[in-house]
């Protein structure tokens, strides 16, 4: 099983709509969460971190339920220019101290006028 | 140029031929990692490095090799490529102020061994 999992998708949404995914982990003992989006063949590129309390960066919100051991992102009024792949990163740190991310297999998102 | 970077950004080589993936960052980050995609996997953790001479195998590991001599460069090497090696290559790097900021991701080499 594998320790971080995501819906895969895709996702096809008309532009401006409100669209959410969840991500859910595995390993209680994790310690810092992440969204990054990745673009056909390009590198991953940090879309925001996820804060205990939840956070907000213009139309995305990020949430962490620690109880339930998932993470979620909102995406309000949608743009074509959102449509991509969206992976969730959870932090460990492991017995040495090392921090070891693990990212889920991406959820695909498709934002059509 | 600031940043983390990749080379060669596109390669072909042969089966059983040992190729080197450069990777090079100019923040001196402690942390760097690489990482191989494939559809139907998402990314996969090769291996990973916390300081310089420090290395660690991640989650698929055989038949690569790694050095971290320096803090700034970590060389990915196949041994001697299959072509289930065939992928795309992404190196990372995470700052020393710790996992708050993320990962930065260089623009990966794709590699196609034939």
């Amino acid at each position: 099983r594998k320790e971080v999992e995501q819906d895969p998708g895709p996702f096809n949404v008309p532009e401006g709509a409100t669209v959410a995914f969840n991500c859910t982990y595995s390993n209680s003992a994790s310690q810092s969460f992440f969204w990054y989006r990745q673009d056909c063949r390009k590198e991953p590129k940090l879309l925001m971190s996820v804060y205990s309390s939840g956070n907000e960066d213009g139309r995305f919100t990020a949430q962490l339920n620690r109880a339930s051991q998932y993470i979620s992102l909102l995406i309000r009024d949608s743009k074509l220019s959102d449509s991509a792949t969206y992976l969730c990163v959870v932090n460990m740190i492991e017995s040495g101290g090392s921090y070891i991310p693990t990212f889920g297999r991406g959820t695909s998102l498709i934002v059509h006028p | 140029d600031a940043g983390i970077t990749q080379s060669p950004r596109y390669k072909i080589t042969e089966t059983g031929r040992q190729v080197t993936l450069m990777c090079h960052q100019t923040w001196s980050h402690s942390y760097m990692f690489w990482y191989r995609q494939d559809l139907g996997h998402g990314l996969r953790l090769i291996y990973y490095s916390a300081a310089a001479d420090i290395t660690d195998k991640g989650e698929v590991p055989d038949g690569y090799v790694v050095s971290r001599s320096k803090t700034e460069n970590f060389p990915l090497t196949l041994e001697s490529a299959t072509r289930s090696q065939t992928s795309v290559y992404f190196c990372a790097s995470l700052g020393a102020g710790g996992s708050n900021y993320g990962y930065t991701f260089g623009s990966g080499t794709r590699l196609t061994v034939v």
